[in-house]
C-alpha cells in the first residue's frame, strides 16, 4: 500500500513564525500535492510537483512555498504564519501525470495565534 | 477558476437508509472520484470513473459519471454506522496526474 506520511499531526505556532511542513512518500510517485482543508470550502490546492526541483502554484499559493530536493519528500513552508493560515494541511502524491488517483497522508493541524 | 457544487452539505440518516449526494460544475471533467475522509484522517479513495455515462459499484457504493461529463453522484445503500464521515467529490482533467478540484465535502452522520 502507498504510504504517505506528515510529519506532524497538531502543530501551534505564532504569528510570524517560519512554519515547515514535511511530507514523504514510500512509492515512487512522481507527483506530490499539498491540499488545505476548510470547513465549507473543501480542499483547495496550494502547491504541486511533478517532478524534483519542479514545483507549480495551486489555486491559492500566496504565503506559501515549497521545497521538493528528493523524489519522496515535498515540503510546505510558511514564511511568516498568520492567522488566516490556521487549517488541516493535507499532503498528496499521485504515481504520474496519466494518472488522477491521489493518495493522501493523514494531515496536519496548524494553528496560528 | 474551476468548481464543483457538491450537496448535500451534511445529511443525518437512520441506519439501513440509503443515501444519495452529488456534485455538479459548469466546466467538463475527464475523471470524476469520490473520496471518504474518516475523522481525523486523510481522505480515502472509494471511486474513480473515467467515461461519460459509467456506472461503477464498490460493495455498497455506487457512482456514476453523468453524461454532460459535468456531473456525477455517489449512492450509498444500506447505511452503517461505519458510513460515518465526509464524503468529497472531485474532477481530474486528463494528463494532470492528480491535479484535482474538490467539492465543499458531504458530512454524513448515521443514527444507529
Amino acid at each position: 500500500d502507498v504510504k504517505v506520511t506528515q510529519s506532524s499531526r497538531y502543530l501551534v505556532k505564532r504569528t510570524g513564525e517560519k512554519v515547515f511542513l514535511e511530507c514523504v512518500q514510500d512509492m515512487d510517485h512522481e507527483n506530490m500535492f499539498w491540499y488545505r482543508q476548510d470547513p465549507g470550502l473543501g480542499l483547495r490546492l496550494i502547491y504541486f510537483s511533478y517532478d524534483v526541483k519542479m514545483k507549480e502554484k495551486g489555486d491559492i499559493p500566496e504565503g506559501y512555498s515549497v521545497s521538493r530536493e528528493k523524489k519522496e519528500r515535498f515540503s510546505l513552508i510558511l514564511e511568516s504564519a498568520s492567522t488566516n493560515q490556521t487549517s488541516m494541511y493535507l499532503c498528496a502524491s499521485s504515481l504520474d501525470r496519466g494518472n488522477e488517483k491521489l493518495f493522501f497522508g493523514s494531515g496536519t493541524q496548524l494553528s496560528v495565534l | 477558476g474551476q468548481q464543483l457544487n457538491q450537496s448535500p452539505q451534511s445529511m443525518f440518516i437512520q441506519e439501513g437508509e440509503d443515501v444519495s449526494m452529488n456534485c455538479t460544475s459548469s466546466s467538463i471533467f475527464n475523471t470524476w472520484l469520490w473520496y471518504k475522509q474518516d475523522p481525523g484522517e486523510g481522505p480515502v479513495l472509494l471511486i474513480a470513473l473515467y467515461k461519460a455515462g459509467e456506472l461503477t459499484s464498490n460493495g455498497r457504493l455506487t457512482a456514476q459519471f453523468g453524461i454532460t461529463r459535468k456531473d456525477s453522484f455517489l449512492n450509498i445503500s444500506a447505511s452503517i454506522p461505519s458510513d460515518v464521515g465526509i464524503y468529497f467529490c472531485a474532477g481530474g482533467i486528463y494528463n494532470q496526474g492528480g491535479k484535482l478540484i474538490f467539492g465543499q465535502g458531504t458530512e454524513l452522520s448515521v443514527k444507529p
